[in-house]
């Protein structure tokens, strides 16, 4: 069975630090997600990971890949208020390019930004 | 374009009733699936449809969950005799092919007392 952990699970930050969310997970998988929902609402991709070694940018979010560790990095650089939510990672059972459909999630970490 | 959607967007009923949930995903996509979120929690799987049939219903917790997507488009989860433990928030999700990110409704929030 799938297991995935994220840690930390709260993150209670100041304005402009940096810091790093990681997911790990149990079985062999080339597709991890991660999502970001704020209070009360739904989930919104943020990136997809598709490989080993792969490394996404957005703002101040960067996310990467390593598929022989089974761990993802979610980086936050310089946070502001804004990124104040619940980050999730969420992997895909995949193998050789073949999707299996259905997410496994992490517990989820919630991030609190603060002056 | 129009995101998934999902109806009722809140489901108060009382244990023992039957609850009929609907979402419809966004416009083309093959891919169909349902999740469930508890709170503090992150989703987990229910049943995930590849056009009309049922790919993989593992994450069903019992047979008082149901769901069907008759032509291929929008789906409905049915829970019959509800309990206080089907109390939570049901995400639906679409993907263009199965192969792609997921794409997650607004949710239900359903509440059994």
């Amino acid at each position: 069975e799938l297991k995935v952990e994220q840690n930390p699970l709260f993150l209670s930050m100041q304005e402009g630090k940096n810091y790093t969310i990681y997911c790990n997970y149990s079985t062999t998988s080339d597709r991890l997600y991660w999502y970001r929902q704020d209070p009360g609402k739904s989930l919104e991709s943020l990136f997809v990971l598709l490989s080993n070694g792969a490394v996404k940018q957005e703002g101040r979010l960067m996310a990467s890949l390593d598929t022989k560790a089974r761990l993802s990095t979610l980086h936050i650089t310089a946070a502001v208020h804004d990124l104040s939510a619940t980050y999730f990672c969420a992997v895909d059972e995949s193998a050789g390019g073949t999707s299996y459909g259905k997410l496994t999630f992490g517990q989820g970490t919630i991030l609190t930004v603060h002056p | 374009g129009a995101g998934v959607s999902q109806t009722p967007s809140n489901k108060v009923t009382e244990k023992g009733k039957y609850v009929e949930l609907r979402c419809d995903p966004i416009s083309g996509h093959t891919a169909l699936y349902w999740y469930r979120q508890s709170l503090g929690q992150g989703p987990e799987f229910l049943i995930y449809f590849q056009g009309t049939g049922a790919a993989d219903d593992s994450g069903l917790p019992n047979d008082r969950f149901f769901a069907v997507r008759p032509e291929g488009s929008v789906s409905t989860l049915k829970i019959q005799r509800t309990e206080r433990g089907d109390s939570a928030m049901y995400l639906c999700a679409s993907s263009i092919q199965g192969q792609e990110t997921q794409y997650f409704g607004p949710g239900t929030r359903l509440l059994v007392l």
